[in-house]
């Protein structure tokens, strides 16, 4: 059974630049959410995408969007990136059922982005 | 104030004793309650999960949920060197899409 798939694994770039990160879901899984963990801290959520769509949106500012794709994958972009976006990014997926986001979710490995 | 209040410790023990681990929150809409093993620099593993308040068992690990204080355990018996990690705490409201979590605490289990 594959698990949660996250690429790149690490990433390093440069203030002002912009990087996109992927995600595979757990197979069966059909929604995909994004957290941002910092440093000795726990993972903060981003965003969570359902049917192609953002559904839900935690306190990130709009340099953060996401996409998802009809195969449920998804992509995190950050744009005019920060010092302090410097982080381990995580996806995690899980199964709507009967339209309510009752399951819990599955992390994927994380990627590990550096900005300079 | 946040949420959800976890020491983020460390906390050192020995071989074979029995560990806890400890969250508190605010949030009395909080239904679904979780804790997730993280290995360094990995994502984090799901331990446990369990729904409103009550206890649940499974193998050397025990959550416990006391929804009356706000507040959640997690019991290792038996600690083992491998169960050196960070432990987190996690916590949804019902219906909610989020995983809103505590800090973490980080164990080590001396061999």
């Amino acid at each position: 059974d594959a698990g949660v798939t996250q690429s790149p694994t690490h990433l390093i770039k440069t203030r002002g630049q912009q990087v996109t990160l992927r995600c595979s879901p757990k197979s069966g899984h059909d929604t995909v959410s994004w957290y941002q963990q910092a440093l000795g801290q726990g993972p903060q959520f981003i965003f969570q995408y359902y049917e192609e769509e953002e559904r839900q949106r935690g306190n990130f500012p709009d340099r953060f969007s996401g996409h998802q794709f009809p195969n449920y994958s998804s992509e995190l972009n950050v744009n005019a990136l920060l010092l302090g976006d410097s982080a381990l990014y995580l996806c995690a997926s899980s199964l709507e059922t009967s339209g309510k986001s009752r399951d819990t979710q599955y992390f994927g490995p994380g990627t590990r982005l550096t900005v300079l | 104030q946040k949420e959800v209040e976890q020491d983020p410790g460390p906390l050192s023990v020995p071989e074979g004793a029995i560990v806890s681990l400890n969250c508190t929150y605010s949030n009395s809409a909080f239904q679904y309650f979780m804790w997730y093993r993280q290995y360094s620099r990995k994502g984090p593993e799901l331990l446990m999960y369990t729904y409103s308040s009550g206890n649940k068992e499974d193998g050397r690990f025990t959550a416990q949920v006391d929804k009356s204080s706000k507040y959640i355990s997690l019991f290792i018996r038996d600690s083992q060197p491998s169960d050196s990690a960070t432990y987190l705490c996690a916590m949804k409201i019902e219906y909610g899409n989020k995983l809103v979590f505590g800090a973490g605490t980080i164990l080590r289990v001396k061999s």
